[in-house]
């Protein structure tokens, strides 16, 4: 398996503008995290899916976030409107889950940056 | 979660063991110590975990005091592609993997 994968690697983007992140997780894992990393806050988890169900969404910082996970292969993390305090390094990660689970996988990261 | 306090840096020369302390005295009977690392820009990394016993992988050991409030990573023979920030966490086992992270230890391996 290829881990799990981000995409974009990097983005730039005007304020005010929406900004969508993906990824997908490794085959067979049924949990996915979204994270959030800047200098000031460190690393916050923002939600995660269980079998494609949002089961906590409290770290979502404002209305303005929003994810997704459509099917077990996909999820988006979408900004809109996207501000300058957005910018940070957004990490996605999986796990196996269910029957107990030893490690997360982490994807290498969207760097977004809101000018 | 049980909050975790570990110190901010520390200095280890190369090929010396590096021992990475981690205090967790809130711990509850049913959550595990984990630790992962982060290489400049990388994704964290999963190194090891445990729940009261030691344990030991390929890369590091995990002591664990015997009232599990305070763990020990031990990277046995540090080289410089250790250096990185380094994550002690407490969590339930059944949570699918949901990490609390905190502020972790910036280790510099020194030639």
């Amino acid at each position: 398996d290829a881990g799990v994968i981000q995409s974009p690697r990097h983005e730039v983007t005007e304020m005010g503008q929406e900004v969508t992140l993906r990824c997908k997780p490794i085959s067979g894992h049924d949990y996915l995290f979204w994270y959030r990393q800047t200098m000031m806050r460190g690393l916050e988890l923002l939600i995660y899916f269980n079998n494609n169900v949002p089961i906590d969404d409290s770290g979502m910082p404002e209305d303005r976030f929003s994810a997704k996970m459509p099917n077990a292969s996909f999820s988006t993390l979408k900004i809109q409107p996207s501000e300058p305090r957005d910018s940070a390094v957004y990490f996605c990660a999986s796990t196996a889950g269910a029957g107990g689970w030893t490690e997360a996988f982490f994807g290498q990261g969207t760097r977004l940056t809101v000018v | 979660d049980a909050k975790t306090t570990q110190p901010t840096s520390m200095d280890c020369a190369e090929g010396r063991a590096a021992n990475l302390p981690c205090n967790h005295s809130t711990i509850s009977g049913n959550e595990y110590v984990y630790w992962y690392r982060q290489i400049h820009s990388q994704g964290p990394q999963y190194i090891i975990h445990g729940l009261k016993n030691n344990e030991t992988n390929e890369m590091a050991s995990l002591i664990i005091t015997e009232d599990r409030k305070s763990s020990t990573l031990i990277l046995p023979h540090a080289t410089l592609r250790d250096t990185a920030v380094y994550y002690c966490i407490v969590t339930v086992y059944n949570q699918g993997g949901k990490l609390i992270f905190g502020q972790g230890t910036e280790l510099s391996v020194k030639p």
